[in-house]
């Protein structure tokens, strides 16, 4: 079974502090991804990865950046937390390829910025 | 147009009901189809995938029309545990961009 793992469940920060969140995945996927989740939104596409050191910019990449040093691991970074950014983040990773491999989710970040 | 439009519901439905969700794609170049089940505050979890012949997994049955533009998730004998959203997601020919629904929400009344 693909196990995608995000580090913490529930973080609560306060604004302006910088944010690090962590996703490990262990099927040696080529691609991950970091959506955020909002009520009437929808889940929304922040960054993705199909590689080492490799990233492209999802639909709302203002205010985060991504870092990929591993293939197993995906780290999200808020640089400076604001409220609108209180939000569901999950993380998902899938086999690259001309498509047929579906997304495996970690069971997700509730952020709380105050 | 969305990329991918589904009736967000509610569907309330009776305990051993038969009930379809319907989700429609925009783009003809969509490759891979799939249903995931999500319960409230936590991860969406795939369902089952959605193959051009149609599949069906116990009591779900998935279908795709490609010259429509949809696929539909058929579950039959609702259980009270079918309670939950249902999102429909389309991958395109990349493999990279994942299209998501925003969810049908079905509930099992007993």
């Amino acid at each position: 079974d693909v196990k995608v793992t995000q580090s913490s469940r529930y973080l609560v920060k306060r604004t302006g502090e910088k944010v690090f969140l962590e996703c490990v995945q262990d099927m040696d996927h080529e691609n991950m991804f970091w959506y955020r989740q909002d009520p009437g939104l929808g889940l929304r596409l922040i960054y993705f990865s199909y590689d080492v050191k490799m990233k492209e910019k999802g639909d709302i990449p203002e205010g985060y950046s991504v870092s990929r040093e591993k293939k197993e691991r995906f780290s999200l970074i808020l640089e400076s937390a604001s409220t609108n950014q209180t939000s569901m983040y999950l993380c998902a990773s899938s086999f690259r390829g001309s498509g047929g491999s579906p997304l495996h989710f970690g069971n997700g970040t509730r952020l709380t910025v105050t | 147009r969305k990329e991918v439009e589904q009736d967000p519901g509610p569907f309330n439905v009776p305990e051993g009901a038969t009930v379809a969700f319907n989700c429609t794609y925009s783009n003809s170049a969509s490759q891979s189809f799939f249903w995931y089940r999500q319960d409230c505050r936590k991860e969406p979890k795939l369902l089952m995938s959605v193959y051009s012949s149609g599949n069906e997994d116990g009591r779900f049955t998935a279908q795709l029309n490609r010259a429509s533009q949809y696929i539909s998730l058929l579950i039959r004998d609702s259980k009270l545990s079918d309670s939950a959203t249902y999102l429909c997601v389309v991958n395109m020919f990349t493999g990279n961009q994942f299209y998501f629904g925003t969810g049908t929400s079905l509930t099992v009344i007993p």
